[in-house]
């Protein structure tokens, strides 16, 4: 069973076009984190959030915590080939630092 | 400053045989932690070790260990491979709780 559900799994998208990373659970987290993957390479860090209806941009990147810290979203404006990648969101409990909990990951194809 | 390292970046291995995997964090970060990440799934928590002792422990069985060094660096040991152990694994040092940095990674295959 997976802790932190990300939909959807596969985005294929043109240069240009909008789109929306949903990170789902049915727990509680103290934060959520976003990480973005390129192969051959580990996640690097977009942004953490940690309180409940934050909200935190990043130039193009919008990102979102749910009001009962069970959810999150990753909003892209105008996407780019640079952000093709794996999109990953991570739910970390109180007092368990260094202990993620990943989703699945979001497979982010822009074609130009 | 260098990021996290991790070595070997690839290695083969068959069915039975033990492997160890070597991660040096960034100079002045006392935590480790180490993930699994299966092709197409997101990482999965193994261990954590914060200066030399074990903090955490995800859902592995026992033919997964590790241990951390007084330099901080680490090795993660896993017994007895099976064809299901193939992945990507993951090293990532913090000096703190609130981010993790993260190598790129050892991609073991086992036949």
């Amino acid at each position: 069973t997976q802790l932190l559900e990300q939909s959807p799994q596969f985005l294929s998208i043109q240069e240009g076009e909008n789109l929306t990373v949903y990170c789902n659970s049915s727990s509680v987290f103290s934060s959520l984190q976003w990480y973005r993957q390129e192969p051959g390479e580990g996640p690097v860090l977009l942004v953490t959030v940690v309180t409940g209806g934050e909200v935190k941009k990043l130039k193009r990147l919008t990102f979102q915590f749910g009001d009962a810290r069970k959810d999150s979203s990753l909003h892209i404006t105008a996407a780019q080939p640079g952000d093709t990648g794996l999109y990953l969101c991570a739910g970390e409990f109180w007092n368990q630092g260094g202990k993620l909990i990943f989703g699945q990951g979001t497979e982010l194809s822009v074609k130009p | 400053d260098a990021g996290v390292t991790q070595s070997p970046t690839h290695l083969i291995k068959t069915r039975g045989q033990q492997v160890t995997l070597r991660c040096s964090p960034i100079s002045g970060h006392k935590s480790v932690s180490w993930y699994q990440q299966v092709l197409g799934q997101g990482p999965q928590f193994i261990f954590q070790y914060y200066e030399k002792e074990e903090r955490g422990r995800g859902n592995f069985p026992d033919r997964f260990s590790a241990r951390q060094f007084p330099n901080y660096s680490s090795e993660l040991n896993v017994n007895a491979l099976l064809l299901g152990d193939s992945a990507l694994y993951l090293c990532a040092s913090s000096f703190s709780d609130e981010k993790l940095f993260f190598g790129s990674g050892t991609q073991l295959s086992v036949l």
